[in-house]
């Protein structure tokens, strides 16, 4: 079974562009998350999808945004980068949202603002 | 603030020997706990799952959970090399499932 796949792996960007990173779930997940990753805070979450509807949203300011398409894929959009949006951005699906249903992560896309 | 706390380390062990990550949460209706284990440069692994009082054991792995002390740790038994890399907590609240991560262990096991 394939695992999360997002694309591309690795990006660079100027300050002041916006950036979109995919991700495709695991198949037969149904629910998509998304995290940014850096070495002083860790993992913070973005947002959660499912069925094509956000269900939860971290603490990030509006430039960061995303959508759910009918078949689990996922998208986020970064605008208007800020230095501070360099990090490994990781995509991570599970079969619904629930308390026992672990999170897969794919191999991330490593953002890097200029 | 749903927190998940984990000392950064680094925690050196020798190959062969236990070693124990640590973590506590404060979210005392969060629900469900997992463990994530993430080499250098690479994405978070699921290594564990624990989601009632008392400890669950797979293979070398043995994942405690204490509801009461909001704590939870992760036993790596017989630890090799191949072990070192950082550990990751994580916790599922009630209601909105969103999984909150600590800022993770980093294992050195030493050969």
């Amino acid at each position: 079974k394939a695992g999360v796949t997002q694309t591309p792996r690795y990006l660079i960007k100027t300050r002041g562009q916006q950036v979109t990173l995919s991700c495709s779930p695991i198949s037969g997940h149904r629910s998509v998350s998304w995290y940014q990753q850096t070495p002083g805070q860790g993992l913070q979450f973005l947002f959660e999808y499912f069925s094509e509807t956000q269900r939860n949203k971290g603490n990030f300011p509006g430039r960061f945004s995303g959508r759910q398409f009918s078949n689990s894929r996922s998208e986020m959009n970064v605008s208007t980068l800020e230095l501070g949006d360099s990090a490994l951005y990781l995509c991570a699906s599970s079969l619904a949202p629930g308390p026992t249903s672990p999170l897969h992560f794919g191999n991330g896309t490593r953002l890097t603002v200029t | 603030q749903k927190e998940v706390e984990q000392n950064s380390g680094p925690l050196s062990v020798p190959e062969g020997a236990i070693a124990s990550l640590n973590c506590t949460y404060s979210d005392r209706g969060s629900q469900s706990f997992f463990w994530y284990r993430q080499y250098s440069g690479k994405s978070p692994e699921l290594i564990m799952s624990i989601y009632s009082n008392g400890d669950k054991e797979d293979g070398r792995f043995t994942a405690q959970l204490n509801k009461a002390s909001q704590y939870v740790s992760l036993l790596i038994r017989d630890s090799q090399p191949s072990d070192s890399a950082t550990y990751l907590c994580a916790a599922k609240g009630a209601g909105s499932y969103q999984l909150t991560f600590g800022k993770g262990t980093k294992l050195s096991v030493i050969p």
